[in-house]
């Protein structure tokens, strides 16, 4: 199984602020990264695919880079609405498998 | 409206089964794979299993610890999907989403692409 590591766990922010967080995979997944978002409460949401694509109606302050086994979501300009907890996935080989999260607090 | 529905979330016992559905509208359902993705309390998401299109084989794909115990089924005529869950244990104690794998919606999106999901249905092991 490949192993999605992110970091950090958690993070305090400001609304304005950018923040980056990281994902590594055990294994090379090539382009095969995927972020998504997820509310307290809710359904997580897709944010980006092929670890750069934009999901359409994602605002464009997200942003993804990356390749083999690390990658970057980084978010420009915090919003209130981004208060939330960040998933990276690979789709490169079964089983999928998702990193542990990162929860982007308010500071 | 491209939305999908679960339900059949419950209270089971160790050792018992359940099965959950998943309905989905708004989109070509017969081309699209589809998962179940879980989420333990307070835990992170973890991917279950998959069937893919009737085209495709209708094949199923899952993670090693549900391997054996669950199985994934579908019905295009009613565009619903099942996740059928035997010898439960606490451990499956998770709110279970359904998700697109290929839905076809966006033209570059390949596999095992999480774009839609579902609310999720709760289901509790314990004695």
């Amino acid at each position: 199984d490949i192993q999605m590591t992110q970091s950090p766990s958690s993070l305090s922010a400001s609304v304005g602020d950018t923040v980056t967080i990281t994902c590594r995979a055990g294994h090379s997944v090539g382009t095969d990264l995927n972020w998504y978002q997820q509310k307290r409460g809710q359904a997580p949401k897709l944010l980006i695919y092929r670890a750069s694509r934009l999901r359409t109606g994602v605002p464009s302050r997200f942003s993804g880079g990356g390749s083999g086994t690390d990658f970057t979501l980084r978010i420009n300009s915090l919003q209130a609405e981004d208060f939330a907890t960040y998933y990276c996935q690979q789709s490169h080989l079964i089983p999928l498998t998702f990193g542990g999260g990162t929860a982007v607090e308010i500071k | 409206e491209v939305q999908l529905v679960e339900s059949g979330g419950a209270l089971v016992k160790p050792g018992g089964s359940l099965r959950l559905s998943c309905t989905a509208t708004g989109f070509t359902f017969t081309n699209a794979w589809m998962s179940w993705v879980r989420q333990a309390p307070g835990k992170g998401l973890e991917w279950v299993g998959r069937i893919k299109s009737k085209a495709d084989g209708e094949t199923n794909d899952y993670f090693g610890p549900v391997n054996g115990r669950f199985t994934i089924s579908r019905d295009d005529s009613t565009k619903t999907i099942y996740l059928h869950m035997s010898r439960l244990l606490m451990e499956d104690t998770a709110v279970y989403y359904c998700a697109t794998d290929w839905s076809g919606l966006a033209a570059d999106m390949p596999m095992a692409v999480f774009d839609v999901w579902g609310r999720g249905t709760l289901v509790t092991v314990a004695s």
